[in-house]
């Protein structure tokens, strides 16, 4: 348990669905993260936030739209997905330090995204 | 830009050997490296890291990683192999990306450690 949840575990929808897969941390960070991890590749980063403001979008495509209401709770909402876009979905948490020094990571145990 | 090299996407040793997982990486600046590792269906669970200070670092369930800066290597090792160890290794450099401090990790694609009765 790392103090990092995320709903739906599993979620399995057609490419004209809409869904929203939701991340939690109870770690009292104040910055988070979308990973998307596919078969055979790395794990590639997609959105960051910190304290509740994008800072950076890893070119991710429109159909992938992050909410983050507060510095606990952060949302992946999906529309209009393609089969290639199946995958496991990691969200991260961490106290990030303007000041300088280093940040750890901690993740969630993901939400794996089946597109029919 | 980083990157990090993951030797051997399949490693299998027997019970009671030795575990090597290796990790090559580049960066442009003094690194912060991490090695993470993933249970089936489960996220990455943080084993160990390097930031600054001594070079051999101590992680949980018996690892450790030594930095060595000029062959640019964050091997892992374990003396002794478990049968629960079996999961998948990720070695991970990271940078900071924003004034905010956050930093971005740059994964490696990973090592599938198989554990033999």
């Amino acid at each position: 348990e790392t103090g990092v949840t995320q709903t739906p575990r599993h979620l399995v929808m057609g490419m004209t669905n809409k869904k929203s897969l939701k991340c939690e941390q109870h770690l009292g960070h104040n910055a988070m993260y979308w990973y998307k991890q596919s078969a055979k590749k790395p794990l590639e980063l997609m959105f960051v936030y910190n304290f509740k403001e994008q800072t950076e979008n890893n070119s991710v495509p429109s159909r992938f739209s992050p909410e983050c209401p507060n510095s606990s709770h952060l949302f992946l909402h999906l529309h209009t997905l393609q089969p290639e876009d199946s995958a496991l979905y990691l969200c991260a948490s961490s106290q990030a330090r303007v000041a300088g020094g280093h940040e750890t990571q901690y993740f969630g145990p993901g939400t794996r995204l089946l597109v029919l | 830009a980083q990157s990090v090299t993951q030797l051997g996407s399949h490693v299998s040793v027997s019970e009671g050997a030795l575990v090597l997982l290796r990790c090559n990486y580049s960066s442009s600046v003094p690194p912060y490296l991490f090695w993470y590792v993933q249970y089936p269906n489960q996220g990455l669970q943080l084993l160990l890291k390097y930031t600054t200070g001594a070079t051999l670092v101590k992680g949980i369930n018996g690892f450790e990683a030594e930095f060595k800066k000029s062959e640019t290597s964050f091997h892992l090792t374990k003396p002794s192999a478990h049968m629960s160890d079996a999961a998948e290794y990720f070695c991970a450099v990271s940078k900071k990306i924003s004034n905010f401090g956050n930093e971005k990790l740059t994964f490696g694609t990973g090592t599938r450690l198989t554990i033999i009765p």
